[in-house]
């Protein structure tokens, strides 16, 4: 069984200014991979960014980066430089050997002008 | 536009009501999946097909079928429909090897059950 954990139900950060989504997780895959989506108020699921548990760095796209800790079984997500368009939900995910996503709760975060 | 295809992408539903959630993608995935999304939560697996052909239970498949009519078209039957089961519905597909799994989502089908 396979769980993601997202303790921070909401959080403000002002434009222009970096900002981490806590993760942590719980799998017994020996490979995993790791996700982020981002779900904007018109509801659809945007991918962010992906962390297999064998890559050796932190994955990175654009603004998005994934500080991966697999000792701490923790995969947070850092996004610089916050625009207002970044206001949104972000779930973090976990897929195991069989490909079936487990997700958080989610995070909603708002970007403040 | 290549991805997933929901339809319908609305429909509101009497208690006890079937309908048929239709998902179909055109990127030739071999496996494809029906999630659920509750209000303030995250997505839950429904039922998933690893391959044409078959079909496995996820987290929450009490209520609902599944059939995988082909390698496209994967569609989620409601046979009865309860109050229980209004949701966003999620239908996605992905394909082993490929970087980032390939996970692919449908835009949703928002339903609601009165």
């Amino acid at each position: 069984a396979q769980k993601i954990t997202q303790t921070q139900p909401g959080m403000f950060v002002q434009e222009k200014e970096a900002v981490t989504l806590d993760c942590t997780y719980d799998t017994s895959d020996p490979s995993y991979g790791l996700f982020w989506y981002k779900q904007p108020s018109s509801g659809e699921m945007i991918f962010l960014i992906y962390q297999g548990s064998y890559d050796q760095q932190n994955a990175t796209e654009g603004r998005y980066s994934l500080n991966f800790q697999k000792a701490r079984k923790s995969a947070n997500l850092v996004i610089s430089a916050s625009q207002l368009g970044d206001s949104a939900m972000y779930f973090c995910a976990i897929g195991g050997s069989a490909r079936q996503l487990t997700f958080g709760s989610g995070t909603q975060l708002t970007v403040l002008p | 536009n290549a991805g997933v295809t929901q339809t319908p992408k609305f429909q509101v539903l009497k208690t006890g009501q079937s309908m048929t959630l239709q998902c179909a993608q055109d990127m030739n995935h071999n496996s494809m999946y029906w999630y659920r999304q509750d209000p303030g939560m995250g997505l839950r697996l429904i039922y998933y097909s690893a391959s044409e052909g078959t079909t496995d239970k996820g987290e929450v498949p009490n209520g609902y079928n599944v059939s995988r009519l082909n390698k496209r078209e994967f569609s989620l039957r409601l046979e009865s429909a309860a109050p229980s089961q209004t949701s966003v519905y999620f239908c996605a597909s992905s394909e082993l090897g490929t970087t980032n799994y390939g996970y692919t989502f449908g835009s949703g089908t928002r339903l609601t059950v009165v």
